[in-house]
């Protein structure tokens, strides 16, 4: 299995644009989550997705943040406009959430490194 | 919403020394998820605990989850080169898929 896997792994971009971070699941999986990582604030879960539908995306900075999930095997976390204090470490992770209560394992991919000059 | 304390913030060892970070609510947990980052890696995942009291171990790492589920640990024996990394505990909020992530512990190893 590839595992979860994300694009761009690094972006650098100026102040004003938009970025786009793109992350496919592992294949199976039903859950999927969205992280930012810095410095100061740790790990933050931006939203997350259950069979494709966000479920909490209380995480979310604001609106210029913005994430979908249209199939199974993709999903997108926009940034429009890009500031300076979005540069972060963006994770994706993805799970399989059964029957059961006990959540399973997430599986984060490598993250994108976004850099907002 | 609930807070995840993870304690020290930073530890430096040397090596063969051991090493243990605390995690603590004061709240009921959930169940724990521990998990690991090297540096400038992604988090990856170490064991879960879920029952009152549980004790799980992997080689030289030592997982403890509190009686009253309000804390857990990590241990680890005779620290390695290897163990560098941030250690992060995180909760799985009742009812949920959402985990709740601890701010880490950061270790580094001398060697």
């Amino acid at each position: 299995d590839a595992g979860v896997i994300q694009s761009p792994r690094h972006e650098v971009t100026e102040m004003g644009q938009e970025v786009t971070l793109r992350c496919k699941p592992i294949s199976g999986h039903n859950s999927l989550f969205w992280y930012r990582q810095t410095m100061m604030r740790g790990l933050e879960l931006l939203i997350y997705f259950n069979n494709n539908v966000p479920i909490d995306d209380s995480g979310m900075p604001e609106d210029r943040f913005s994430a979908k999930m249209p199939n199974a095997s993709f999903s997108t976390l926009k940034i429009q406009p890009s500031e300076p204090r979005d540069s972060a470490v963006y994770f994706c992770a993805s799970c399989f959430v059964g029957g059961g209560w006990a959540q399973e394992t997430q599986y984060f991919g490598p993250g994108t490194r976004l850099l907002v000059l | 919403g609930q807070q995840v304390m993870q304690i020290p913030q930073y530890q430096h060892v040397q090596e063969g020394e051991d090493f243990t970070t605390y995690c603590n609510s004061s709240t009921t947990l959930s169940n724990i998820q521990w998990y690991k980052q090297r540096p400038g890696g992604h988090p990856v995942f170490l064991i879960q605990l879920v029952k009152s009291g549980e004790v799980k171990k992997q080689k030289r790492l030592t997982f403890q989850f509190g009686e009253a589920k309000k804390n857990s640990s990590l241990h680890i024996t005779a620290t390695q080169t290897t163990d560098v990394g941030t250690y992060f505990c995180a909760d799985q909020q009742g009812g949920s898929e959402k985990l709740v992530f601890g701010k880490g512990t950061k270790l580094t190893v001398n060697p």
